[in-house]
C-alpha cells in the first residue's frame, strides 16, 4: 500500500519567518513529486513540481527532494498571512503508464501577523 | 491554455435521490480524468479515473459511478444517495504522457445530503 505521510499540523508560523513542510512517501520507485495548496473551502492549486533529488526553487517556494531519505519538503521564505493554508503532498508512481497520484492528508499552516 | 470546468457548486440532495455532476476540460486532448471526494477536514479519496472515452477505473466500491462519453467530459451518478455520499466532489485532469504527470482540479462541488 503507497503512502504519503504529512504531520497534520496546525503549524504556525510569524509572519516573515521560513515555513518548513515535511512529507515522507513509502514507495521507494516513486518518481514525481507535487505540492498543492488549498485554501478553506477551495479546490487544491499546485505550486510546485520536482523530479529529482535536490532543491527546485520559485519566488518563495522552494520543494527539496531525498529520494534515499524518501523524503520531500516544501519551505516558503517570507511567510505572509496569505500563505495560510492546507498543504497536500502528492506523489506519483514508480510505473511508466501509471496514472494516479498519492496525496497527503495535508499540513494545515498557519501564519501569525 | 487549459481549463476545467464543474458544475454546480454546491448541491443539497435529500437521500434516496439521483445524483449527476459533470466535468468538462477544454484546451487539451485526450486528458486523463479524475474524480476524487474531501469530506470534511479529511483527504483526498479517489474514486474514479480514466485514461479515454469509455475507460473508467473504480478505485474504491461504493455507491457512485463515472462514464466519460466524450474526449473532454467526465461525469460522476449516484441512482440513490445515501448520507455518507456528503463531501467535497473535485474533478482533476493531466496530460496523457505516460504517468507521473501533475493533476489539476476544478473548482468543485460540495454536496450535502439531508
Amino acid at each position: 500500500q503507497k503512502e504519503v505521510e504529512q504531520n497534520s499540523g496546525p503549524l504556525s508560523v510569524p509572519e516573515g519567518a521560513i515555513a518548513s513542510l515535511n512529507c515522507t512517501y513509502s514507495d521507494r520507485g516513486s518518481q514525481s513529486f507535487f505540492w498543492y495548496r488549498q485554501y478553506s473551502g477551495k479546490s487544491p492549486e499546485l505550486i510546485m513540481s520536482i523530479y529529482s533529488n535536490g532543491d527546485k526553487e520559485d519566488g518563495r517556494f522552494t520543494a527539496q527532494l531525498n529520494k534515499a531519505s524518501q523524503y520531500v519538503s516544501l519551505l516558503i521564505r517570507d511567510s505572509q498571512p496569505s500563505d495560510s493554508a492546507t498543504y497536500l503532498c502528492a506523489v506519483g508512481g514508480a510505473n511508466f503508464g501509471n496514472e494516479k497520484l498519492t496525496f497527503g492528508t495535508g499540513t494545515r499552516l498557519t501564519i501569525i501577523p | 491554455s487549459q481549463t476545467i470546468h464543474q458544475w454546480p457548486a454546491t448541491l443539497v440532495q435529500p437521500v434516496g435521490s439521483p445524483l449527476s455532476l459533470e466535468c468538462t476540460v477544454e484546451g487539451t486532448s485526450n486528458p486523463n480524468l479524475y474524480w476524487y471526494r474531501q469530506a470534511a477536514g479529511r483527504g483526498l479519496q479517489l474514486l474514479f479515473y480514466s485514461v479515454g472515452i469509455g475507460q473508467i477505473s473504480s478505485e474504491v466500491p461504493q455507491n457512485l459511478s463515472a462514464s466519460r462519453p466524450q474526449d473532454r467530459q467526465f461525469i460522476l451518478s449516484s441512482k440513490k444517495l445515501l448520507l455518507s455520499d456528503s463531501g467535497f466532489y473535485l474533478c482533476a485532469w493531466s496530460i496523457d504522457r505516460g504517468g507521473n504527470q501533475p493533476q489539476h482540479f476544478g473548482d468543485g462541488t460540495r454536496l450535502s445530503i439531508l
